[in-house]
């Protein structure tokens, strides 16, 4: 979706060091998501956010912080990067609600060594 | 028990075939449903939503709901190579509240 972009879009690094992904939307949506997707585990949630500053834990949220400061804006980090973290990360964006439609960005690989 | 349960595959059809892919979710109070696909090395993109029990028809797509068996369900008629994806069943609004839990997903192919 031309709306979603993420960046970077691929990423090396080395464990222990830290990370942050970032995500854009231009959709106005006010809920954001992080999602992590891994052979045999299909999309795992890790953080979210319902508005600037209001963020809430996922799934998967260990050793992974968020941070939103701007509705457009929905930040990831990796506080010290380990190789099980290691995977493809999805932005999504949506209006929130339980029948809301999720829309996905572009992806970001990211490889921990 | 993994809450979204989907066939791995790979499902393999020929061209102009139906192809029929399954879905069981554990959580009893789910309200939402979607169907996404996801080429290779890209985004998963939404191809159907479904929010009652019964069938909801998009062109060649049909989803299927049944939530008495949880049990939700994509049909594409008239398979097309360009078809050839992993489809996604997401589920939402169950005792998560607003997490969409996905399943691992089912890779098709469609042979020309």
């Amino acid at each position: 979706d031309a709306g979603i972009t993420q960046s970077p879009r691929h990423k090396v690094t080395e464990t222990g060091t830290p990370v942050t992904l970032r995500c854009h939307q231009t959709e106005n949506h006010r809920y954001m998501y992080w999602y992590r997707q891994d052979p045999g585990h299909g999309l795992r949630l890790i953080h979210y956010s319902y508005g600037v500053k209001d963020t809430d834990k996922g799934e998967v949220s260990d050793g992974y912080s968020v941070s939103r400061s701007k509705t457009e804006d929905f930040l990831l980090t990796l506080e010290s990067a380990t190789s099980s973290q290691t995977s493809v990360y999805f932005c999504a964006t949506g209006s929130g609600g339980v029948g809301e439609t999720q829309y996905f960005g572009p992806g970001t690989r990211l490889l921990v060594l | 028990q993994k809450e979204v349960e989907q066939n791995s595959g790979p499902l393999s059809v020929p061209e102009g075939a139906i192809a029929s892919l399954n879905c069981t979710y554990s959580d009893r109070v789910s309200q939402s449903f979607f169907w996404y696909r996801q080429y290779s090395g890209k985004s998963p993109e939404l191809i159907m939503s479904i929010y009652s029990n019964g069938d909801k028809e998009d062109g060649r797509f049909t989803a299927q709901l049944n939530k008495a068996s949880q049990y939700v369900s994509l049909l594409i008629r008239d398979s097309q190579p360009s078809d050839s994806a992993t489809y996604l069943c997401a589920v939402n609004g169950g005792n998560n509240n607003n997490d969409m839990r996905f399943g691992a997903g089912t890779r098709l192919t469609v042979k020309p």
